[in-house]
């Protein structure tokens, strides 16, 4: 299996723009996770999903921050306007059959927000 | 809610040294205990994990960590570590169906 896999790697966007982060499970995983990291916070749970529910989505910033799995291969992190002070690292991860199991992570999305 | 600490955010070592990277938790429910490393411009893979049973857990790699319930922590520790161990490492906390980490302690090794 190739892992996790995350497009774009890196994003550079203006204040105000909508961002798009893109994420490919593990084939067979049943659960899915959004991180982000900064220097401030560190490792933040953003939301996640099991057999493509959403099922915690409490570190969520706010409602500019939307997630959709539509299916069990593909999800989506959307910022609509986003702001500088969302930039940041943005990891998808995703575990076998629950969230204590061993999450494997994405490269990242690294998004700079000017 | 649980929390996770880690002390020293930077932790210098002489290569063949011992290393013991500190881990303290909070939680108000058990919870299972992990330790995740980052190499640089890579994602968290998982060094090893305490779900249950004997306290003293071991990674391939010779990590080792001990689960002291009674100190609520999880000290991570290598007798003598290599440049290849160059990374950053968390500690996590799992409870409530979900992962909590610390802030991370970045690893430098020193020829």
């Amino acid at each position: 299996d190739a892992g996790v896999i995350q497009s774009p790697r890196h994003e550079v966007t203006e204040m105000g723009q909508e961002v798009t982060l893109r994420c490919k499970p593990i084939s067979g995983h049943d659960y899915l996770f959004w991180y982000r990291q900064t220097m401030m916070r560190g490792l933040e749970l953003l939301i996640y999903f099991n057999n493509n529910v959403p099922i915690d989505d409490s570190g969520m910033p706010e409602d500019r921050f939307s997630a959709k799995m539509p299916n069990a291969s593909f999800s989506t992190l959307k910022i609509q306007p986003s702001e500088p002070r969302d930039s940041a690292v943005y990891f998808c991860a995703s575990s076998f059959d629950s969230p204590y199991s061993e999450q494997y992570f994405g490269p990242g999305t690294r998004l700079t927000v000017t | 809610a649980q929390s996770v600490t880690q002390l020293d955010s930077q932790v210098p070592v002489f290569e063949e040294a011992p290393v013991e990277l500190r881990c303290n938790y909070s939680s108000s429910v058990s919870v299972y205990l992990f330790w995740y490393v980052q190499y640089p411009n890579q994602g968290l893979q998982l060094l090893l994990k305490y779900l249950s049973g004997s306290t003293l857990v071991e990674s391939i790699n010779g990590f080792e960590a001990e689960f002291n319930k009674s100190q609520t922590s999880f000290h991570l520790r290598k007798p003598s570590v290599h440049i290849s161990d160059t990374a950053e490492y968390f500690c996590a906390v799992g409870a409530n169906e979900k992962l909590t980490f610390g802030t991370g302690t970045r690893l430098t090794i020193i020829p």
